[in-house]
């Protein structure tokens, strides 16, 4: 079974440039999640999808930051325009339909975004 | 008080060892728990969940203290393979997944 796809693994732009992350879920997995990971820390929820509703974007900062899965399948994550604090990895999950209370979330290798 | 709190880590630790990691979570409600793995460079993956009766995974071992919202997790006779970034997850609802920070575990020949 193929895991989550994302592209492109590595992207180097300067700051106020855009800047588009594209992720392809495992197949049959209706929720999708994309997360922000700085060095040291654990990722943190960016966007959280059932199907092709954003069901969680408190966290997105929206002045910037925008996301789209329109068929509830893959999805694209933008940012415009970047600055150097966005510099992190972006990492997309899945997981499927909540039952008898487990679920695993699978990751993507993510996308590692330098802003200079 | 951060949501999610572990030990900072790093730890190293010789083969053969049995090392423990430590973590605390603030929110009551939260219903689900588990340890993640991650590599160097490489995506986090599920190493396994947290059950309030204790659970065992060959040489991994996890507890859950719901009165005390504490999670540890007990790895024996350390391999060079664990070496890793060990993460302390917590849920509070269906899908909602908070991460620690992480601890470095490296394992010395």
């Amino acid at each position: 079974e193929a895991g989550v796809v994302q592209s492109p693994r590595y992207k180097i732009i300067e700051k106020k440039q855009p800047v588009a992350f594209w992720c392809n879920p495992i197949s049959g997995h209706n929720t999708l999640y994309w997360y922000l990971q700085n060095l040291g820390q654990g990722p943190e929820l960016l966007i959280r999808y059932e199907n092709e509703e954003a069901v969680d974007d408190s966290q997105l900062p929206k002045d910037r930051f925008s996301a789209e899965r329109l068929k509830g399948v893959d999805s694209t994550l933008k940012i415009q325009p970047a600055e150097l604090g966005d510099s992190a990895v972006y990492l997309c999950a899945s997981s499927p339909a909540w039952t008898s209370g487990y679920y695993e979330q699978y990751f993507g290798p993510g996308t590692r975004l330098t802003v200079t | 008080r951060k949501e999610v709190e572990q030990d900072p880590g790093p730890f190293n630790v010789p083969e053969g060892a049995t090392v423990a990691f430590n973590c605390t979570y603030s929110n009551s409600a939260s219903q689900s728990f588990f340890w993640y793995r991650q590599d160097c460079r490489k995506e986090p993956k599920l190493l396994m969940s947290v059950y309030s009766s204790g659970n065992e995974d060959g040489r991994f071992t996890a507890q859950l203290n719901r009165a005390s919202q504490y999670i540890s997790l007990l790895i024996r006779d350390s391999k060079l393979s664990d070496s890793a970034t060990y993460l302390c997850v917590v849920g509070a609802g269906s899908y909602q997944l908070t991460f620690g920070k992480g601890t470095k575990l490296s394992v010395i020949p």
